[in-house]
């Protein structure tokens, strides 16, 4: 069965720094992969989903992740932290065959803190 | 367009009532899923829908029905509340979902059951 694993419940990096979200899945065939950001009190969004055309993906609000097979992880990261950025996101795996009764395998997501 | 709308916002019952928790998409998505969030556990699903009248459980049914009689409507009942139910629910639609077709998100409904 597919899983999708986010090291770090809690991620707190200082602004201007470096973000980097860690998310490695299971699979036994090449997965679609997605991040969702939830700001405070709404719901989830897309940042950036990987189709498989290039491995390293370019999201909304300077966020980009690198697919890499070998390693089956899809972390996400952004050069330089924004107070903006506070918010928890999430890792997920789409199924790729129709016999997976449709169930989108999520991480447990990662809050990430802006520290000032 | 309106996206994903939820209603109500916010909902507190006792233990043994009912309600439902209404979802709306103009998008003509004909898959919908209901996911509930608690704290660590991120999201589980609760039931999808992959066209009108066509229903199934999702990894934690127990408690809640569903029906799918229009496109665009895709209503969560639940039973007799628990406080197990306690919880943050979002409705999702997509247009398919498999392969890399985006979910939409509803803001939310926060039920404490007390």
């Amino acid at each position: 069965a597919q899983s999708v694993t986010q090291l770090g419940s809690h991620v707190s990096v200082s602004e201007g720094a470096l973000v980097l979200l860690r998310c490695n899945y299971s699979s036994s065939v090449p997965p679609y992969l997605f991040w969702y950001v939830q700001y405070p009190n709404q719901g989830l969004q897309l940042l950036l989903k990987y189709t498989s055309a290039a491995t390293l993906v370019k999201g909304i609000n300077g966020f980009e992740a690198e697919f890499k097979k070998s390693e089956t992880s899809f972390h996400l990261t952004k050069p330089s932290a924004h107070m903006s950025d506070a918010a928890e996101y999430f890792c997920a795996v789409s199924p790729s065959r129709m016999d997976s009764n449709y169930q989108l395998i999520w991480g447990a997501g990662t809050k990430l803190i802006i520290k000032p | 367009n309106a996206g994903v709308t939820q209603t109500p916002k916010f909902q507190v019952l006792k233990t043994g009532q009912s309600m439902t928790l209404q979802c709306a998409q103009d998008m003509n998505h004909e898959y919908m899923s209901w996911y509930r969030q608690d704290p660590g556990m991120g999201l589980r699903l609760i039931h999808y829908s992959v066209g009108a009248g066509i229903t199934d459980q999702g990894e934690v049914p127990n408690g809640y029905n569903v029906s799918r009689s229009t496109t665009e409507d895709f209503p969560l009942r639940l039973l007799s509340a628990a406080p197990s139910q306690t919880s943050v629910y979002f409705c999702a639609s997509s247009y398919s979902p498999i392969r890399n077709y985006e979910q939409y998100f509803g803001p939310g409904t926060r039920l404490t059951v007390t």
